[in-house]
């Protein structure tokens, strides 16, 4: 069981907007720690697709976009497209645990 | 750019111990700011963060894999180590190396990982 929470799944149709969620805790998203993303295509390893909650690395497409409230965060995703069916997960760091946190994963499946 | 690429056995036998290695090409390892770190997916599951090593040697491991891991470093050779021990069918997964920032706690780049079965 992952200390931050992902929707197992979410879906959406080509050109379509979808939001995947990441929700934590007083001792992670909500002690004020960053949230990053990551993208797993099939087969691949992960990679950095969102940093510090809202900042696309280079190279990253600006259909992606990161956002943080509270105890939580989100991941949004406008224009689907085929190639974005992939694996997404949220990560950041808990302070009681000491260490990083991830969450469990969300699949991206464009209809 | 730095590049980070596991290597070990692919089959480990139940109650021994899970050996695997991270060279890092492209960069040094003894370069501040960063933490080497491991990290694992079980099938199918997501990503587990399994502890993290300073050039300097200071470590950091998840709690629940604590008594079991050891990470270390070797700074002639630009590598670091994971030592997983007494393993069981449970820690059949994937395990990754990555570089984090320190203070900013983000991954990036990975390695391409490697599957690592528990089994008799």
């Amino acid at each position: 069981q992952s200390v931050l929470t992902q929707p197992p799944s979410v879906s959406g149709a080509p050109g379509q907007r979808v939001t995947i969620s990441c929700t934590g805790s007083s001792s992670n998203i909500g002690a004020g720690y960053d949230v990053h993303w990551y993208q797993q295509l099939p087969g691949s390893a992960p990679k950095l697709l969102i940093y510090g909650n809202n900042n696309r690395p280079s190279g990253v497409s600006d259909r992606f976009s990161g956002s943080k409230s509270a105890t939580s965060a989100s991941l949004a995703i406008t224009g689907l497209q085929a190639e974005d069916e992939a694996d997404y997960s949220c990560q950041s760091y808990d302070s009681s645990l000491s260490g990083v946190v991830f969450g469990g994963g969300t699949k991206l499946t464009v209809l | 750019q730095v590049q980070l690429q596991e290597s070990g056995p692919g089959l480990v036998t139940p109650s021994q111990t899970l050996s695997l290695t991270c060279t890092v090409s492209g960069g040094s390892i003894s370069s501040g700011g960063y933490y080497w770190t491991w990290i694992r997916q079980h099938p199918g599951k997501g990503l587990e963060w399994i502890g993290y090593i300073f050039y300097s040697g200071s470590t950091s491991y998840n709690p629940s894999l604590k008594s079991r891991v050891t990470i270390s470093v070797d700074t002639s050779y630009n590598q670091f180590s994971l030592k997983l021990s007494s393993v069981t069918a449970a820690d059949t997964a994937v395990y990754y190396c990555a570089r984090l920032l320190r203070r900013r706690n983000w991954f990036d780049p990975w390695g391409q990982g490697t599957l690592v079965t528990v089994s008799s």
